[in-house]
């Protein structure tokens, strides 16, 4: 099974407009962190949010926020007020595993977002 | 400026030759990854290491060699025998190992021609 599903190739969003990026898990983990990065053209992957699976309240940095649903397993990314410069690649990734060691982190297949003027 | 460097951004090789993709890091972070990405996919673990002079294999070491002799270092060897090396390569950086957010460097574009 699948550990990140990401079931968007691709989105289109109107400029100003916000949208809403799918993500959904699995693990049997009861600790466990979900993560976004951002791939532009150029390949560099940036880190834009995270969320640890005990955070009571939803992840926010500036205009992305995380809309964590714990009992249905997804950790989907909203981008308010889309910009140009979010036409991107989009991952998510889940870090799973026992503290004191190496957690390891899956990522999705990505969603392209292409931001239309 | 604190950050991941690597070189370098794009690399071609004649088949059966050997290759080394740097990366190095400023952050004083202990841990170091390597990851290929391949087009319509997501990011697949090479190698890890967590601390100076260790390191352990990911997913899809099969093909790859890596060291880390210095903290803020870690080349990672393409050999001859991996048998699909056309990828691109990403080397990623954490606080601690495992536990923290990984940051990104540029990427490494390798072509076998």
């Amino acid at each position: 099974a699948q550990k990140i599903t990401q079931t968007q190739p691709g989105m289109f969003v109107q400029e100003k407009e916000a949208v809403t990026l799918d993500c959904t898990y699995d693990t049997s983990d009861q600790s466990y962190g979900l993560f976004w990065y951002k791939q532009p053209s150029s390949g560099e992957m940036i880190f834009l949010i995270y969320q640890g699976s005990y955070d009571e309240q939803n992840a926010t940095e500036g205009r992305y926020s995380l809309n964590f649903q714990k009992a249905r397993k997804s950790a989907n990314l909203v981008i308010s007020a889309s910009q140009l410069g979010d036409s991107a690649m989009y991952f998510c990734a889940m870090r799973e595993g026992h503290s004191g060691g190496y957690q390891k982190v899956t990522f999705g297949t990505g969603t392209k977002l292409q931001v239309i003027p | 400026d604190g950050g991941i460097t690597q070189s370098p951004k794009y690399l071609f090789r004649k088949e059966g030759q050997n290759v080394t993709l740097s990366c190095e890091q400023n952050l004083n972070h202990d841990a170091m990854y390597w990851y290929r990405q391949d087009p319509g996919q997501g990011l697949r673990l090479i190698y890890y290491s967590q601390i100076v002079n260790d390191f352990q294999k990911g997913d899809i070491a099969e093909g790859y060699s890596v060291s880390r002799e210095k903290k803020e270092s870690f080349p990672l060897t393409v050999t001859s025998a991996q048998k699909n090396p056309t990828a691109f390569y990403l080397c990623a950086s954490s606080r601690r190992g495992g536990l923290d957010t990984q940051y990104f460097g540029p990427g490494t574009r390798l072509t076998v021609l």
